[in-house]
């Protein structure tokens, strides 16, 4: 099975502009998350999702920042506009059900985001 | 609020060695979840083992091995017969039993020396 999936990999923009991130979720998983990570912070929730409706946003560091998942099988996270401060790696990971037992978090090989 | 402290930035250990990465963490809960995952330096997020709070049984993954202390919340992981392809930044996470959402710590960069 493909894991979950991130693009672009790598992305290098100016400040001011937008940056949008992209994640694939594995199939049949209903929770979808994003996280960032940076050196200052560590890892960080953002916000995630339950059958494609957001349950927790509070992790969103201000308006500039939003988050959507318009089917099971894809989610987007968008910065306009970007600034130097967000530079960071921005993790997508998805689950399948509420319960931890045997179900981890499975995580996309992120993001790296640079913003000049 | 639940947090969890990895008091170790970095930790070095010869191949073949063991080596003993800390976590500690708070929490009121009584059901949680306890996990190490592995970050080498591709970025991927891998998880390593994970433990149940309500199971007393210590969890083991092959090399891989948790002292889960729970009075003392204490969660620390053992890597024995230490290997090049251990060197990474090791994580330490926790979720409540209802919760869907990981805390993680702040990491411990793992170096494996020959």
């Amino acid at each position: 099975d493909a894991g979950v999936i991130q693009s672009p990999r790598h992305e290098v923009t100016e400040m001011g502009q937008e940056v949008t991130l992209r994640c694939k979720p594995i199939s049949g998983h209903d929770y979808l998350f994003w996280y960032r990570q940076t050196m200052m912070r560590g890892l960080e929730l953002l916000i995630y999702f339950n059958n494609n409706v957001p349950i927790d946003d509070s992790g969103m560091p201000e308006d500039r920042f939003s988050a959507k998942m318009p089917n099971a099988s894809f989610s987007t996270l968008k910065i306009q506009p970007s600034e130097p401060r967000d530079s960071a790696v921005y993790f997508c990971a998805s689950k399948r059900g509420r319960a931890w037992g045997n179900q981890p978090q499975h995580f996309g090989d992120g993001t790296r985001l640079s913003i000049l | 609020a639940q947090t969890v402290t990895q008091s170790q930035p970095e930790m070095s250990v010869q191949e073949a060695e063991t080596v003993t990465l800390s976590c500690t963490y708070d929490t009121s809960e009584s059901d949680y979840y306890l996990f190490w995952y592995k970050q080498p330096p591709s970025r991927q997020m891998i998880l390593v083992i994970r433990q149940e709070a309500y199971k007393q049984q210590n969890a083991t993954e092959n090399r891989f091995s948790v002292n889960f202390q729970k009075a003392a919340k204490s969660f620390s992981l053992k890597i024995s017969d230490s290997q090049l392809g251990d060197a990474a930044m090791y994580f330490c996470a926790y979720c409540t039993g209802t919760a869907s959402k990981l805390t993680f710590g702040t990491g411990t960069r793992l170096q494996v020396t020959l």
